[in-house]
């Protein structure tokens, strides 16, 4: 069965940093790309980013809010996916989700997400 | 980047009702578009992809289609467990976009 487990939310101030962690199992991690997805309180959901597999190059995408501020990695010995978020802001309080995607076929986007892990960024 | 305009943003529905929600897409992406079904406080769970292609598991009152601009998820009758938030993503490009998100109340 597949799972994900996100950890590491918490308050930070507004230009604090904090380091999200999504571990998997039950699946090749591997094999897969790996996106996270946020949601504010009582809104929306929000492409965060992501991080593609090996054989495409580790490579990353993020989302414009984001850019320049987030880090996307990933360690396959270990099974798992990290968000490093410096210099937050307010608006970037949210639950944050990790997701599988994308393995072999671009249809597969999101079929499986963690359970979410709340950051909460105030004064 | 593309936007996913989704409508209604809620409405209210009785069990056994026919439920149409629609995303509309500000170009063409193909068949490059989910339904999601989120429960109040709940995780996401994926319910089409690609479109129209059932997720394993979900119950085939669940049904989407429309491929270009222009798409359907469709309830053909509505169960009490069915009462939720849905959400469409496109992702034929980056960034990908969810809808704004269709609430689905009991009437």
């Amino acid at each position: 069965e597949v799972e994900l487990v996100e950890s590491g939310g918490g308050l930070v101030q507004p230009g604090g940093s904090l380091r999200l962690s999504c571990a998997a199992s039950g699946f090749v991690f591997s094999d897969y790309y790996m996106d996270w997805v946020r949601q504010a309180p009582g809104k929306g959901l929000e492409w965060v980013g992501r991080m593609r597999d090996k054989a495409n190059g580790y490579t990353t995408e993020y989302a414009a809010s984001v850019k320049g501020r987030f880090t996307i990695s990933r360690d396959d010995s270990k099974n798992s996916l990290y968000l490093d978020m410096d210099n937050l802001k307010t608006d970037d309080t949210a639950v944050y989700f990790c997701g599988r995607s994308v393995s072999g076929s671009w249809s597969n986007w999101l079929d499986s997400w963690g359970q979410g892990t709340l950051v909460s960024v105030s004064s | 980047d593309i936007q996913v305009t989704q409508s209604p943003s809620a409405m209210s529905a009785s069990v056994g009702d026919r439920v149409t929600i629609t995303c509309r897409a500000s170009q063409g992406i193909g068949n490059n578009l989910a339904w999601f079904q989120q429960k109040s406080g709940k995780v996401p769970k994926r319910l089409i992809y690609a479109a129209s292609s059932l997720q394993s598991g979900v119950p085939s009152r669940f049904s989407g289609s429309g491929s270009g601009t222009e798409f359907t998820l469709t309830i053909s009758s509505l169960q009490p467990e069915d009462f939720a938030t849905y959400y469409c993503l496109q992702h034929n490009t980056y960034p990908p976009t969810f809808g704004q998100g269709t609430k689905v109340e009991i009437k």
